[in-house]
């Protein structure tokens, strides 16, 4: 059975630094891209970037390149989304997802969740 | 970034009703589209993929349809398990964006 579990909510103060994590199993972990989705209080999904465990190959929206950073253990099938120093604004629930992409037959989705990851950030 | 835009915002429905929501991109994505369902404090869910794709598990009253820029999603008979929010997804070119959303609630 395919899974992603990540890490527990975290309460944090602005300026702290913070790395929540997405392990993957029951399928081959560095054959898959897994990505990370924000979705802040009340909103919408916002794609924020994708990592592929196998080589560390990392892609980031424009809108969140510079903010975060995304890494990755292929030796543990995990991947991570980490801050620097956290705002107020970062506060949202933060999912992973297992991306499925064979883009010459038009596929690009995210087909597995995480359960998410609740960050608030608040002094 | 491509401008996705679903209609309508959110919609009232009972039991039994066809639903149909829309998704209109900024411009021609092609087949790339995919269909999300978020129910309240769970993890977003994919119905449909490559525009009319049905994701393995998903029941056969969700079908999709579309290519180019007008996409739509329909629920033939809503169940009480469909109320939920849906949400279109354009995967043509990076960054991915998401719709809006549709609030689908029971009238």
């Amino acid at each position: 059975e395919v899974q992603l579990v990540q890490s527990g909510a975290e309460v944090k103060k602005p300026g702290e630094s913070l790395k929540i994590s997405c392990k993957g199993s029951g399928y081959t972990v560095t054959s898959y891209w897994i990505g990370w989705v924000r979705q802040m209080p009340g909103k919408g999904l916002e794609w924020m970037g994708v990592i592929y465990p196998g080589d560390s190959d990392t892609t980031y929206s424009p809108s969140f390149q510079g903010q975060v950073t995304i890494s990755a253990d292929k030796s543990i099938g995990t991947a991570y989304l980490q801050w620097s120093s956290l705002q107020a604004s970062d506060t949202a629930m933060y999912y992973c997802a297992r991306r499925v992409m064979a883009t010459r037959l038009g596929l690009d989705y995210f087909d597995y969740w995480g359960q998410g990851t609740l960050v608030t950030v608040s002094s | 970034d491509i401008q996705m835009t679903q209609s309508p915002s959110s919609l009232s429905a009972s039991v039994g009703d066809r639903v149909t929501i829309t998704c209109r991109t900024s411009q021609s994505i092609s087949s790339f589209l995919n269909w999300y369902q978020q129910k309240p404090g769970k993890a977003p869910k994919l119905l449909i993929y490559a525009a009319s794709s049905l994701q393995s598990g998903v029941p056969s009253r969700f079908s999709g349809s579309g290519s180019g820029t007008d996409f739509t999603l329909t629920i033939s008979s809503l169940q009480p398990e469909d109320f939920a929010t849906y949400y279109c997804q354009q995967s043509y070119t990076t960054p991915p964006t998401f719709g809006q959303g549709t609030k689908l609630e029971i009238k």
